[in-house]
């Protein structure tokens, strides 16, 4: 268990919806990072939030966007669905600290847009 | 970050070391090698990182070379369940402790057969 919490762990939806996947990050953890794996397309960065700002940008579509509150949990909405957005999304936490601190992941949550 | 080259797939015999090699030549002075795996869909899992001194815990051993441009991962008895695809990470230090994103290659199919 690597104390990242992702809600739901299974989603099905249909497309054109909207979806809200959640985070809780490690006690104390200030950075969140959310990444996306589909089958064809491996693990890929989407975006870093570090104390409630954006820290980092990586391939997330504009239909795509995520925050982080001040109680450190984040979410990541997806709208718009398209069924190519079917795939695993994970969140992923590393604590303020010295540098080259380790990133943990959760367990992910399957979305299947149908 | 610098790009890693992992060979594809790798077999290894239950109980013998798993050696899995990475190359990493255009690795700056302030960049960590990390390894991650990921056992089939689950959240990928943190073993190991080191910047130029061999490393060991209680997963594995990173041995990086003199020059850093590779390193090779060490599992010293491999089990079945240690069958995942590895990944090879080259990650920045970045200042004020805010960590730097991961970004994942392809990595490396290990099988461990009985």
């Amino acid at each position: 268990d690597s104390g990242v919490t992702q809600t739901p762990k299974h989603l099905i939806t249909a497309t054109g919806q909207r979806v809200t996947l959640r985070c809780s990050p490690r006690s104390g953890d200030l950075s969140v990072y959310w990444y996306q794996q589909s089958l064809d397309q491996g693990l890929q960065f989407l975006i870093q939030y570090y104390n409630g700002e954006e820290r980092a940008k990586g391939n997330i579509l504009e239909r795509f966007s995520a925050q982080q509150f001040p109680d450190l949990h984040s979410e990541l909405n997806l709208s718009s669905l398209e069924l190519g957005d079917s795939a695993l999304y994970f969140c992923a936490s590393s604590p303020q600290g010295a540098t080259g601190n380790t990133i943990y992941f959760g367990e992910g949550s399957w979305l299947t847009v149908v | 970050d610098a790009k890693t080259t992992q060979p594809p797939s790798m077999d290894c015999a239950e109980g013998r070391a798993a050696n899995l090699p990475c190359n990493h030549s255009t690795i700056s002075g302030n960049e960590y090698v990390y390894w991650y795996r990921q056992i089939h869909s689950q959240g990928p899992q943190y073993i190991i990182h080191g910047l130029k001194n061999n490393e060991t815990n209680e997963m594995a051993s990173l041995i990086i070379t003199e020059d850093r441009k590779s390193s090779t991962l060490i599992l010293p008895h491999a089990t079945l369940r240690d069958t995942a695809v590895y990944y090879c990470i080259v990650r920045s230090r970045e200042i004020y402790n805010q960590g730097g994103k991961l970004i994942f290659g392809q990595g490396t199919e290990l099988s461990v057969k009985p």
